[in-house]
């Protein structure tokens, strides 16, 4: 079945340090991939998505692409910030699956100044 | 303000004694789901539906309920708790689940005792 796999984390970067966030994903079909953001305390909020091969979502300096042919969604970011401090959730919705959505298990990242 | 709403937001209870978590949305959205999160397991989805009278199975549905016999809500029904069910759920929306972001809930956290 579909699944979505994450980095571990938990994650600590200084501030201005390059961020990555791997994921990969096992889909029958042709997926839609998400990154969502968590903050302390919150429901999930959609950071970024993309919905074809080839695709760059990029949201707040943030961004994506979806590799068809890695079978990856990997994120990034130049250069974090401490308000960046999150756990962050790969995910992919599969319509051959009947609209199910599966979240990876998240990555905790910590931007210290 | 377009929202996701859950009530309550906090729930201890004891095993055995019925429950229901409430989720109204005021988006006109088709798309409704529940997730429970864990630690280490990240978002798991339970049930979902795709309109007014249709709800199926996400993966983990086994000792919940959901009805949708309207657009607006779609309540969580745990008709004989167990301490296996303390968790963190989210109710989450969107308007066509692949295309579209998911709109979340603020969360409830349950603790069965």
């Amino acid at each position: 079945g579909d699944s979505v796999t994450q980095m571990e984390g938990p994650v600590t970067l200084s501030e201005e340090a390059f961020l990555t966030i791997n994921c990969t994903y096992t889909a029958t079909g042709y997926p839609s991939l998400f990154w969502y953001v968590q903050y302390p305390g919150e429901g999930l909020q959609l950071l970024l998505k993309a919905t074809k091969a080839d695709d760059k979502g990029s949201n707040k300096g943030f961004e994506a692409t979806y590799r068809k042919e890695t079978t990856s969604f990997h994120l990034e970011k130049g250069s974090v910030q401490v308000s960046d401090s999150a756990v962050y959730f790969c995910a992919l919705s599969d319509a051959n699956t009947g609209n199910q959505f599966y979240f990876g298990t998240g990555t905790s990242l910590t931007v210290i100044p | 303000e377009a929202q996701v709403t859950q009530n309550p937001r906090y729930l201890i209870t004891v095993t055995g004694k019925k429950l229901t978590v409430t989720c109204s949305q005021n988006m006109n959205h088709e798309y409704m789901s529940w997730y429970r999160q864990d630690p280490g397991l990240g978002l798991r989805q339970i049930y979902y539906s795709m309109n007014v009278e249709v709800t199926d199975k996400g993966d983990v549905p086994e000792g919940y309920k959901v009805s949708r016999k309207e657009k607006r809500n779609f309540p969580l029904i745990l008709e004989s708790p167990s301490p296996n069910q303390t968790s963190l759920y989210f109710c989450a929306s969107s308007l066509l689940v692949t295309l579209n972001e998911q709109y979340f809930g603020p969360g409830t956290r349950l603790t069965v005792t």
